[in-house]
């Protein structure tokens, strides 16, 4: 079945690096996704990777997946405070299927 | 360009009372629709989705139902609600490759 893991809490000082990790089930999933959610909003869209990808890297976000292990991670260069946020990872088999979701990761940026 | 609305941001309702949130998709045809809810330290819930007008996939047997009466418009509806039916209510919608994208959410509360 699928399931996607991903650790609940993470705090960093702003200047660092944050690292979100999650693990997912399904080595069918062809696309992997970040969203980022803000207090009391939808979900926001971050970034996607396509199975066959290794990294994919957009400004101050990057993500790599290690499809053998099944793991996915989003790298936050440079993080700051307004990037303190629950962070959701998502497979997808297919693009006519629904996502399914981590349960979040909390990020905290400590000034 | 795409819009999503879903409404209303919030809403307290008793227990055993109806429930209706509407969700309507501009800019595009025959979206991908999907409701999911969100508990505390549960992430994401896929509750239903939906390929095309009159087609509802259900994920969760549960006290809720869906219907898509047009292209563009997903409505999600209880008879009675529970208390357990408190959370905060997603609309999405994806094209028919990859990605979703959110509706800012209905915050539901049973009391």
């Amino acid at each position: 079945g699928e399931d996607v893991e991903q650790s609940l809490f993470l705090s960093v000082r702003e200047g660092d690096s944050s690292v979100i990790n999650c693990t997912y089930t399904d080595s069918s999933s062809t696309y992997l996704y970040w969203y980022k959610q803000e207090p009391g909003a939808g979900l926001q869209l971050l970034t996607y990777i396509f199975s066959n990808m290794d990294m994919k890297q957009d400004q101050r976000l990057t993500v790599l997946l290690n499809k053998k292990d099944k793991h996915l991670s989003l790298r936050i260069a440079d993080t700051q405070t307004g990037d303190s946020a629950i962070y959701f990872c998502a497979e997808q088999y297919s693009g006519n299927t629904p996502l399914v979701f981590g349960k979040g990761t909390r990020l905290s940026v400590i000034a | 360009s795409q819009t999503i609305h879903q409404w209303p941001a919030t809403l307290v309702q008793p227990v055993g009372s109806p429930l209706s949130l509407e969700c309507t998709v501009e800019g595009t045809s025959n979206p991908n629709l999907y409701w999911y809810r969100q508990a505390a330290g549960r992430g994401l819930q896929l509750l239903f989705y939906s390929v095309g007008i009159g087609q509802i996939s259900s994920e969760v047997p549960q006290n809720l139902s869906a219907s898509r009466p047009q292209d563009r418009q997903f409505i999600l509806s209880s008879k009675k609600l529970l208390l357990s039916d408190s959370g905060f209510y997603l609309c999405a919608w994806s094209p028919t490759v990859a990605e979703a994208f959110f509706g800012q959410g209905t915050r539901l509360t049973v009391v």
